[in-house]
């Protein structure tokens, strides 16, 4: 069972534009990461947030975790071509260190 | 830079089959994680082990499926018998240990087909 929903699925955009990607959850998470995956490897990890309402930028991305940490969003600016692939929210919780995957988002940026 | 490596790649086998896969985690990282990746959606999780024991198997279909890692160290995934609907990706990730916000590593993963 996928407790954290990503929304869009699929996204479909031209370079040089912005998206969000958006991973919701009714559960609280002690902590968020993003994960992407390109076709035929494993998630790589872009970032961990654990404080609500914290904001982490990494090059033309930025990352928001929900101030109640049940939600979490990724902003793409200026998209390229290598942004392509699958993205990936993962909440944690407690000391095991298990991960929740979301149902994940495919994007695609064309030229 | 220290990988998670995983063999085969890629398997085709055929329905009632038994197949294997391999898991070689990073060195030192004493939680090993076994995942089932559908096309397109998030990894689900089917075992996670610390050192040599299993921490949580509870989506881990026991009838067919069966995981260990007798030194600690790499692990093997087994289904038997495969059937048509256990074609996935499956995943191995590892981590230095059990605790919070710790980055999982992914190795690339075995693609699964059953005919």
């Amino acid at each position: 069972t996928q407790l954290l929903e990503q929304s869009p699925q699929f996204l479909s955009i031209q370079e040089g534009e912005n998206l969000t990607v958006y991973c919701n959850s009714s559960s609280v998470f002690s902590s968020l990461q993003w994960y992407r995956q390109e076709p035929g490897e494993g998630p790589v990890l872009l970032v961990t947030v654990v404080t609500g309402g914290e904001v982490k930028k990494l090059k033309r991305l930025t990352f928001q975790f929900g101030d109640a940490r049940k939600d979490s969003s990724l902003h793409i600016t200026a998209a390229q071509t290598g942004d392509t692939g699958l993205y990936l929210c993962a909440g944690g919780r407690g000391g095991g260190n298990k991960l929740t995957f979301g149902t994940g988002t495919q994007l695609k940026v064309e030229l | 830079e220290a990988e998670v490596a995983q063999s085969p790649r890629y398997k085709i086998t055929e329905k009632s089959q038994a197949v294997a896969f391999w898991c070689d985690p990073i060195s030192g990282h004493a939680t090993l994680y076994w995942y089932r990746q559908i096309l397109g959606q998030g990894p689900e999780l089917l075992v996670q082990f610390q050192d040599e024991s299993v921490v949580d198997d509870s989506q881990l279909p026991k009838d067919r499926f069966s995981a260990e890692r007798l030194k600690g160290v790499d692990s093997t995934l087994k289904i038997q018998p495969a059937e048509l609907g256990d074609s996935a990706m499956y995943l191995c990730a590892s981590t230095p240990g059990l605790g919070t916000a710790h980055t999982q590593y992914f190795g690339p993963g075995t693609r699964l087909t059953v005919l």
